[in-house]
């Protein structure tokens, strides 16, 4: 089954305490992004990837790290979380940003108390 | 710059039809998604359009006018499971590889 897999679901932690948040995608696709979602501003993008070792920033990338070591994964890293991370979290992967379907992942609710 | 413009949030009847507008401002054009999220889920492919007019697919059909910055959204005999956020998105142009969504619409379908 074509999918995007995203682990944890659900995250609770404290500041400054380091976390990763993995995304997989099963169907061969070239381009991968991080979003985070808040109530009243949509979908923002955080960073994104056109392969493997090409990352580059989206629209709020403060805070964030990723790395495309391989095709089918594009972890999230979240070095130092501060409370104005906590956000629900989606990972998309698409053949292409601008002609084609993005498939997101199932989101990653974190909190940062 | 780009900018997308959705109403918050609408309100209709069961079996009923609804039109959700979407305007956007770009330098250029690659066409324009329509997603559908419900409440806590992915959001999930419902069109694309990138030519003038109106596409229907089932229940849902998807307008679009370019000259106008135009695009909305018509569903048909509403069903309570329609009740979701209906997001509009259109790719950044330019040479970047980007995709920027609207605030979405979220839609509540009463009996």
């Amino acid at each position: 089954e074509a999918q995007v897999t995203q682990n944890p679901r659900y995250l609770i932690t404290v500041t400054g305490k380091k976390l990763t948040v993995t995304c997989s995608q099963n169907m061969n696709h070239e381009y991968m992004s991080w979003y985070r979602q808040d109530p009243g501003l949509g979908l923002r993008q955080i960073y994104y990837s056109m392969n493997v070792e090409v990352t580059d920033k989206g629209d709020v990338p403060e805070g964030y790290k990723v790395s495309r070591k391989e095709k089918r994964n594009f972890p999230l890293i979240l070095e130092s979380p501060s409370p104005n991370q906590t956000s629900l979290y989606f990972c998309a992967s698409s053949l292409s940003p601008s002609t084609d379907t993005q498939y997101f992942g199932p989101g990653t609710r974190l909190t940062v108390l | 710059g780009q900018n997308i413009d959705q109403p918050t949030e609408m309100t209709a009847t069961e079996g009923a039809i609804v039109q959700i507008n979407c305007t956007y401002q770009t330098s250029g054009f690659n066409g324009l998604f329509w997603y559908q999220q419900h409440a806590g889920e992915a959001p999930t492919f419902l069109s694309y359009n990138v030519l003038d007019g109106l596409e229907e697919k089932g229940r849902f059909s998807s307008f679009l006018s370019r000259s106008k910055g135009y695009s909305y959204l018509l569903l048909k005999e509403l069903q309570m499971k329609d009740s979701a956020s209906y997001l509009c998105a259109v790719p950044l142009s330019g040479g970047y590889n980007k995709l920027i969504f609207g605030a979405g619409t979220r839609l509540a379908v009463h009996p």
